[in-house]
């Protein structure tokens, strides 16, 4: 089983600035990871893909990077709507499918 | 644009088995090109993948459930579902259905999910 590693458990940013959170994988899952957004109450929210590729309607203020196993997501200039639990799942070896802790990025 | 719907008992007793439904509308589950996955997340807690099928019945279970889980599918109804049984407190979670391209597996669209609590 792959585990995919989120850090930091918590992030603190203010509004206007850049967020960077990190996901690492206990081996290769090459480009083949996703990157959700949750907010309370909500089900998860697919952003990107394949590492780097957003999803439809998705701002331009979010990007992936990564390959491997060390995965990057980034969010400039933070908006109030940014702030939430943001997860990563790899889907390059399955069963079982997995998914990171989760990164709470919350309002400094 | 396609909608899952999750629905079942909210409230199930420890040694009892869960059954949920996910129901497709606007698009059709017999699609060759999509599995349909089961997700759950204990309350303030991660996500974890519990399985998913394909429209001609073949399914993939997440080891640590798969003693105690299956999903099947009822193409004339265009729904899926999840049993799990021998149920304890542990399974309380809210449980997720989801779309996964066949090609690249990631999870999208979600249901909006179905709080089970398993208590006596």
């Amino acid at each position: 089983e792959i585990v995919m590693t989120q850090s930091p458990a918590t992030l603190s940013v203010s509004p206007g600035e850049r967020a960077t959170l990190s996901c690492r994988a206990s081996q290769s899952v090459s480009s083949n990871l996703a990157w959700y957004q949750q907010k309370p109450g909500q089900a998860p929210r697919l952003l990107i893909h394949g590492a780097s590729t957003r999803v439809t309607g998705i701002p331009a203020r979010f990007s992936g990077s990564g390959s491997g196993t060390e995965f990057t997501l980034s969010i400039s200039s933070l908006q109030s709507e940014d702030f939430a639990v943001y997860y990563c799942q790899q889907y390059n070896s399955w069963p079982p499918i997995t998914f990171g802790q989760g990164t709470r990025l919350e309002i400094k | 644009q396609v909608q899952l719907q999750e629905s079942g008992p909210g409230l199930v007793k420890p040694s009892e088995t869960l059954s949920l439904s996910c129901t497709v509308s606007g698009d059709s589950i017999s699609s060759n090109i999509y599995y349909w996955g089961w997700i759950r997340q204990p309350p303030g807690k991660g996500l974890e993948w519990i399985g998913s099928v394909y429209y001609v019945g073949s399914t993939y279970y997440n080891p640590s459930l798969r003693s105690r889980v299956t999903i099947s599918i009822d193409t004339s109804k265009n729904l899926f579902s999840l049993k799990l049984s021998s149920v304890t407190a542990a399974d309380t979670a809210a449980y997720y259905c989801a779309r996964q391209a066949r090609s690249n597996p990631w999870f999208d669209p979600w249901g909006q999910g179905a709080l089970v609590t398993v208590a006596s």
